[in-house]
């Protein structure tokens, strides 16, 4: 089944703990990107990736890392959350980042709560 | 840049009746324009997008929009709701400057009353 998978859906941390949420994709899409989700202001891009090993900041970057070393996999790094990050979190993915048209894929989401 | 403008962040409707979700876009160039629906604890969903080829766009579920490039208009309709469709309804707009991204509307959730 074609699916944008995330890890862990549900996580709990405190202040300061390091943490990476997951994605992966089984689609062979070129394309992967973050979103956080904030009530009353939709989703807002925090990374993208258009390929392997290319990756770009979205509209709010601070305090997050990404990696793309395969095509597949998009980790979201936190190495020092903060409760501001409390959010609910969503990977997508799509064919190409050069198509407009191109429907993006979500995962699950992550509901990652700082405290 | 591009933007989108949701009307209502809650909108409450009877079963059976007529479903209307206001979406205003913001954009210098021709728009590619989509929603996404969200049902409770679960990703989003496309519902259908446009892309220039027709202004009446049909999409899943029974949903259809009309792009109204005087109205900078992209509302999404549906004649008859079912308590089905109660969820979250996301405009976006595709920022092709920057790739693939999309810039989201804040929301609107459908409750469908019985």
């Amino acid at each position: 089944e074609a699916q944008v998978t995330q890890n862990p859906r549900y996580l709990i941390t405190v202040t300061g703990k390091k943490l990476t949420v997951t994605c992966s994709q089984n689609m062979n899409h070129e394309y992967m990107s973050w979103y956080r989700q904030d009530p009353g202001l939709g989703l807002r891009q925090i990374y993208y990736s258009m390929n392997v090993e290319v990756t770009d900041k979205g509209d709010v970057p601070e305090g997050y890392k990404v990696s793309r070393k395969e095509k597949r996999n998009f980790p979201l790094i936190l190495e020092s959350p903060s409760p501001n990050q409390t959010s609910l979190y969503f990977c997508a993915s799509a064919v190409s980042g050069t198509s407009v048209w191109n429907e993006q894929f979500f995962g699950p989401g992550t509901r990652l709560t700082v405290l | 840049a591009q933007s989108v403008t949701q009307l209502g962040s809650h909108v409450s409707v009877s079963e059976g009746a007529l479903v209307l979700l206001r979406c205003n876009y913001s954009s210098s160039v021709p728009p590619y324009l989509f929603w996404y629906v969200q049902y409770p604890n679960q990703g989003l969903q496309l519902l259908l997008k446009y892309t220039s080829a027709a202004t009446l766009v049909k999409g899943i579920n029974g949903f259809e929009a009309e792009f109204k490039k005087s109205e900078t208009s992209f509302h999404l309709t549906k004649p008859s709701a079912h308590m089905s469709d109660a969820a979250e309804y996301f405009c976006a707009v595709s920022e092709w400057e920057n790739g693939n991204k999309l810039v989201f509307g804040a929301g609107t959730i459908l409750r469908v009353k019985s």
